[in-house]
C-alpha cells in the first residue's frame, strides 16, 4: 500500500550542529507535506509544510526540502538545541493526514 | 494560535467499562476532526474523520461500533471507547481542521492516555 515513511528511526547529533531529517513517500500525486514535533507524552507540534510547487521552505531554524522527482522530502534544524530532542514525524495531506514512522533525534550536550 | 483541549489527559478503567473522551477546539470552529492512536514508540494511526453533524468514516480496520464517534458541534468530538479491553490501552489523540488568523490548518491535541487492567 501506499505509505510515508522514514529512513532512519534515531538520529544522534551534537549541540550546535545542523539536524537532517528524511522523509520518502509514495504517493506521487501528493502534493501537500507537514513535519510535525512530539515531545514524550504530547500531541504533536507544527513544524512547517510545504506544497508541491516549491521545493524549500524556511522557518526559523528550520528549511524543509522537498524533491518531487525521487519522492522525498527533509527537515534540516540549524543550530540544534537540547530543546529540539524529539520524535519527528512527516506528514502527507491527502485530505486527512497520513503520518510516518518517525525520527526519534537525541541532541548530545 | 489555535488551541485544541482534550479530557481526561488520562485515565484508568477496568476492563469491560466504557470510556469517553472528549475533543475540543478552544478558539476556533473545526469542520472536520480527527481520530487517532499511537502505541509505544509507533506513529500516529488514523481511526476515523468526522465532520459535525454527520457520521464518522472509519479507516480500514476500525471497529465503528467499539469507538463511538460524536461531533455534535463544531467545537466539540467525542471518541467513546465501548467495553474496553487492555489491548485498547494506547494514547489517543484528537486533532481538528479550521481556520484560525484567516489560515486553514490542522492542530492537534494533548492526547489522552488510556490504561485498560
Amino acid at each position: 500500500g501506499e505509505s510515508v515513511g522514514l529512513h532512519l528511526p534515531t538520529l544522534s547529533v551534537q549541540e550546535g550542529d545542523n539536524s537532517i531529517i528524511n522523509c520518502a513517500y509514495s504517493n506521487s500525486a501528493s502534493d501537500y507535506f507537514i513535519w510535525y514535533k512530539q515531545e514524550s507524552g504530547k500531541g504533536p507540534q507544527f513544524i512547517i509544510d510545504i506544497r508541491s510547487n516549491m521545493d524549500k521552505r524556511q522557518g526559523q531554524r528550520v528549511t524543509v526540502l522537498l524533491n518531487k522527482t525521487v519522492k522525498h522530502l527533509s527537515l534540516q534544524i540549524a543550530a540544534t538545541q537540547p530543546g529540539d530532542s524529539a520524535v519527528y514525524f512527516c506528514a502527507e495531506n491527502r485530505g486527512k493526514l497520513i503520518f510516518g514512522q518517525g525520527t526519534t533525534l537525541q541532541v548530545k550536550p | 494560535g489555535a488551541v485544541v483541549s482534550q479530557h481526561p489527559s488520562w485515565v484508568i478503567c477496568k476492563s469491560g467499562t466504557s470510556v469517553k473522551i472528549e475533543c475540543r477546539s478552544l478558539d476556533f470552529q473545526a469542520t472536520t476532526m480527527f481520530w487517532y492512536r499511537q502505541f509505544p514508540k509507533q506513529s500516529l494511526m488514523l481511526m476515523a474523520t468526522s465532520n459535525e453533524g454527520s457520521k464518522a468514516t472509519y479507516e480500514q480496520g476500525v471497529e465503528k461500533d467499539k469507538f463511538l464517534i460524536n461531533h455534535a458541534s463544531l467545537t466539540l468530538s467525542t471518541l467513546t471507547v465501548t467495553s474496553a479491553h487492555p489491548e485498547d490501552s494506547s494514547f489517543y489523540i484528537c486533532s481538528a481542521r479550521g481556520s484560525s488568523g484567516g489560515r486553514e490548518t490542522q492542530y492537534f491535541g494533548p492526547g489522552t492516555r488510556l490504561l485498560v487492567l
